[in-house]
């Protein structure tokens, strides 16, 4: 079955420590993105790639590194540096000639910071 | 630059009975406009999509959505509420240039038995 993979579900992260959620998509889609949401609000964009090997930031993207080596895996890199990682994250692609269209998001990581 | 306003944050329903959850957008540009089911611990999935072509949105689960320019409106309805509807929706602009997607806050649907 084709679709968007997310790895951990829950994962939990003392302060200080670096952490890497996993995407993966196997629906050969060119553009991929990272979003936070918090509990009562919208979506935000962490950062988004249209091509391998490229990535621009998003709204938050202070705090949040990522990479895009293979077309379908665009890990994500949760900082010290940022101040409220608390969330769920939410990882998301499309074709790329419909880029901010039809998006189809994985399961989600809950992260917790202790 | 662009915005999304759900103006309800949680809407309860009986079973059976018609489903309404509203939306307001502002846009620069000619807006595409979507809708987007979440249901708990879950990701997002489209219900439908508005991109300049008939402002009248059929989607999946019997949900529908006019897009009305002159009021700036996408509403989502449904004709008849099912225990499944349950979940969190949300309505997202995407205004062009170079823009992204703009999420609106959500809105809880409830389902009374």
């Amino acid at each position: 079955d084709g679709g968007i993979t997310q790895s951990p579900k829950y994962l939990f992260r003392k302060e200080g420590q670096n952490v890497t959620l996993s995407c993966e998509q196997n629906l050969n889609h060119d553009a991929m993105y990272w979003y936070r949401q918090d509990p009562g609000q919208g979506l935000r964009l962490i950062y988004y790639s249209q091509i391998v090997n490229d990535f621009q930031k998003g709204d938050i993207a202070e705090g949040y590194s990522v990479s895009r080596e293979k077309k379908e895996s665009f890990p994500l890199t949760v900082t010290s540096a940022q101040k409220n990682p608390t969330a769920f994250y939410l990882c998301a692609s499309s074709v790329r000639g419909n880029l901010w269209r039809e998006q189809f998001f994985g399961p989600g990581t809950r992260l917790t910071v202790l | 630059a662009q915005s999304v306003t759900q103006l309800d944050s949680h809407v309860s329903v009986s079973e059976g009975t018609p489903v309404l959850l509203r939306c307001n957008y502002s846009s620069s540009y000619s807006p595409s406009l979507f809708w987007y089911v979440q249901h708990p611990n879950k990701g997002l999935q489209l219900l439908l999509k508005y991109t300049s072509a008939a402002t009248l949105v059929k989607g999946i689960n019997g949900f529908e959505a006019e897009f009305k320019k002159s009021e700036t409106s996408f509403h989502l309805t449904k004709p008849s509420a099912h225990m499944s509807d349950a979940a969190e929706y949300f309505c997202v602009v995407r205004g062009g240039g170079a823009d992204g997607l703009t999420f609106g806050k959500g809105t809880h649907l409830i389902i009374q038995p």
